[in-house]
């Protein structure tokens, strides 16, 4: 039951050039969406988010963009630094009243080449 | 800044025995929630738990599994009855008061390494 699915296992990008992480959902009822970033031996750290009555949020170097009807988002890291190297996972939840669970992607690795 | 703590960082459990993981949430956080990560998998929803009652439930966490807030600081996490595929990371996060129109992120621990052997 893949209802968050992220086809890039890895990603490998230059510093300072953008990286461009993909994540494609199926389930219509999620609202909600968010990255983390994970390093090693470390929980999920939130990022950024956006719900589903935006198109783009921007967070300094983040910006989130949801397509919502291609069920698509994209987190885009410009310019890329070599401390952004982690695994970044989508996640996406559907409101219920502050009892939202997540659902996680199955994450990909981003490498900042310098 | 705040952060969710857990404890221990690595357990080592023998089959049968039963464990208690620990969290601290944020302070002023509410809503609690239990995720876990088997090697190589994705990251997991188990429970929810709001108002010192679980909200909700995966199918993962049955009979075996139960949740606590023995106080107003810690959640924890029991497993009665440890079988070897409860090996995994196990994720506590935190959630404050949700807005009436605005979503609210989760904030993770850094989890709780369970190994059985």
């Amino acid at each position: 039951d893949q209802q968050v699915k992220q086809n890039s296992p890895s990603l490998s990008v230059q510093e300072g050039r953008i990286s461009i992480l993909n994540c494609d959902y199926t389930n219509s009822m999620f609202d909600y969406f968010l990255w983390y970033k994970k390093y090693p031996a470390e929980g999920p750290t939130f990022l950024i988010s956006i719900s589903s009555i935006k198109d783009k949020n921007e967070d300094g170097r983040f910006t989130v963009f949801l397509n919502k009807s291609a069920k698509h988002l994209s987190l885009h890291i410009v310019p890329s630094q070599p401390g952004d190297s982690a695994v970044y996972f989508c996640a996406a939840s559907e409101s219920n009243f502050g009892n939202e669970k997540l659902t996680f992607g199955t994450g990909t690795r981003l490498t900042i080449i310098p | 800044e705040p952060e969710v703590t857990q404890t221990p960082s690595h357990q080592v459990t023998q089959m049968g025995q039963e464990v208690i993981l620990r969290c601290v949430p944020i302070s002023n956080h509410l809503y609690f929630y239990w995720y876990r990560q088997i090697l190589g998998q994705k990251v997991e929803f188990l429970v929810s738990f709001y108002n010192n009652e679980i909200s909700e439930k995966s199918e993962i966490f049955d009979d075996q599994f139960s949740v606590e807030r023995p106080d107003g600081s810690n959640f924890t996490l029991k497993i009665r009855s440890t079988k070897l595929e409860d090996s995994a990371m196990y994720f506590c996060a935190s959630m404050p008061r949700r807005g009436t129109y605005s979503n609210q992120p989760q904030h993770f621990g850094d989890g709780t390494r369970l190994s059985i052997l």
